[in-house]
């Protein structure tokens, strides 16, 4: 019973396009969502947040875009570079809860 | 600036012998987690801790076991170690408030 779903185990982009990462999830009690980014061998690397009272939170070439009613959320990362290449996982958890939930995670080629 | 370090790196065990994962972080952070990656699933949370002497269970807790002696270390023990048990473990903390979780780069573990 996966609560978090990632559905699409890779992405391919061209650099410069835009990059859209998708998540869902099924448990209406979540209110904190994360994204976080991961290169081989190395630890995952938080990327962006938002909480359940906002729709849209950016931070530079992130976006996290969420709607609750489709307990749906995405990631936009605009302009792609081939520096984004990597596994991305969404993850998510009450609030202020270390009970983190990950999604299986999307690895995301960019190419040039 | 070390953040979250986990050592060792890479261990190979056999069966039935026993071994302790060490992370500790220099952030001066509450809370504790550890995870482990499986291939082609997500991050699972093992144990977790949210002060000094406080421990809980996660998903996967079986087969593990943790204490919190100090704020800055938070050993996770196998006690009698599992072909299983093979995977990659992640330390993680993080402070007071909602903030997010910074992850060590990993301890690679393989049980023959």
């Amino acid at each position: 019973d996966q609560q978090v779903k990632q559905n699409s185990p890779s992405l391919s982009v061209q650099e410069g396009r835009i990059s859209i990462l998708n998540c869902d999830y099924t448990n209406s009690m979540f209110d904190y969502f994360l994204w976080y980014k991961k290169y081989p061998a190395e630890g995952p690397t938080f990327l962006i947040s938002i909480s359940s009272i906002k729709d849209k939170n950016e931070d530079g070439r992130f976006t996290v875009f969420l709607n609750k009613s489709a307990k749906h959320l995405s990631l936009h990362i605009v302009p792609s570079q081939p520096g984004d290449s990597a596994v991305y996982f969404c993850a998510a958890s009450g609030w202020n809860t270390d009970k983190l939930i990950f999604g299986t995670g999307t690895r995301l080629q960019v190419f040039p | 600036n070390a953040g979250v370090t986990q050592t060792p790196k890479f261990q190979v065990l056999k069966t039935g012998q026993s071994m302790t994962l060490q992370c500790a972080q220099d952030m001066n952070h509450e809370y504790m987690s550890w995870y482990r990656q499986d291939p082609g699933m997500g991050l699972r949370l093992i144990h977790y801790s949210v002060g000094a002497g406080i421990t809980d269970q996660g998903e996967v807790p079986n087969g593990y076991n943790v204490s919190r002696s100090t704020t800055e270390d938070f050993p996770l023990r196998l006690l009698s170690a599992a072909p299983s048990q093979t995977s990659v473990y992640f330390c993680a903390s993080r402070g007071q408030g909602n903030q997010p979780q910074h992850f060590g780069d990993g301890t690679r573990l393989s049980i023959l």
